[in-house]
């Protein structure tokens, strides 16, 4: 099973302010047939159910603000979130869709400063 | 307007099996693979289960193969997942979600999600 790794578990930030959360995976996620990196990124509110960000490692899903954007390839990939808003306080989780199982990294908090 | 919403969850003792269900509209619900994804009380999440559209292939985490049956109906636009010889590490809401990719064999990411149904497990 492809292990992801989140970083950091949580992280508080100021209002405006940038966010970076790190994923990290155990094995490649990129298809060399296709080139694309097979890596999904979600944002859950409490007492929700998740709601995908990003797909594909940087494309946003229809509405979501620009002001979140994932960024990597490989193994190594990140969710930016370049000004934070008090909506935005949430868990974010990666996923890898490489392979089956599909894994979810265990989760980044982030809340506001 | 896609809508999942699942149902079936309870409280059920060790050892014992549930039945849960989803309940989908607003999609063309046999051209989409369809996924289980569970998440224990204060915990991450887990992908369960998924299946193909024609319902021709299935896939299973390790912790739950040989114990669930993923299966749909999609004359009924209806998942379901058949939970056997439960364990007290199965309490967890369950989503059902579905892939975003029309068309895909294979299991990838959730664009929509129901609201969950909570399964407990207990003596």
């Amino acid at each position: 099973d492809i292990v992801m790794a989140q970083s950091p578990d949580s992280l508080a930030v100021s209002l405006g302010e940038g966010a970076t959360i790190n994923c990290k995976s155990s094995r490649s996620l990129l298809y060399s047939s296709n080139n694309k990196n097979y890596l999904a990124w979600y944002q859950q509110k409490p007492g929700q159910p998740p709601k995908l960000l990003i797909y594909w490692a940087s494309a946003r899903e229809f509405g979501v603000p620009d002001r979140f954007s994932g960024s990597g390839s490989g193994t190594d990939f990140a969710l930016t979130i370049s000004s934070l808003q008090a909506e935005d306080v949430a868990v974010y989780y990666c996923q890898q869709y490489y392979s089956t199982p599909l894994t979810f990294g265990g989760g980044t908090k982030v809340e506001i400063k | 307007e896609v809508q999942l919403l699942e149902s079936g969850g309870g409280l059920v003792q060790p050892g014992g099996s549930l039945r849960l269900s989803c309940a989908a509209s607003g999609f063309t619900f046999s051209s989409y693979v369809m996924s289980w994804v569970r998440q224990a009380p204060g915990k991450g999440l887990e992908w369960v289960s998924g299946i193909s559209g024609s319902g021709g292939s299935t896939y299973y985490a390790g912790s739950v193969k040989g114990r669930f049956t993923i299966s749909r109906d999609n004359s009924k636009n209806t998942l379901y997942l058949q939970m056997n010889s439960l364990r007290v590490e199965d309490t967890a809401v369950y989503y059902c979600a579905k892939d975003p990719q029309e068309g895909a064999v294979t299991p990838k990411a959730g664009d929509y999600w129901g609201q969950g149904t909570l399964v407990t497990v207990s003596s």
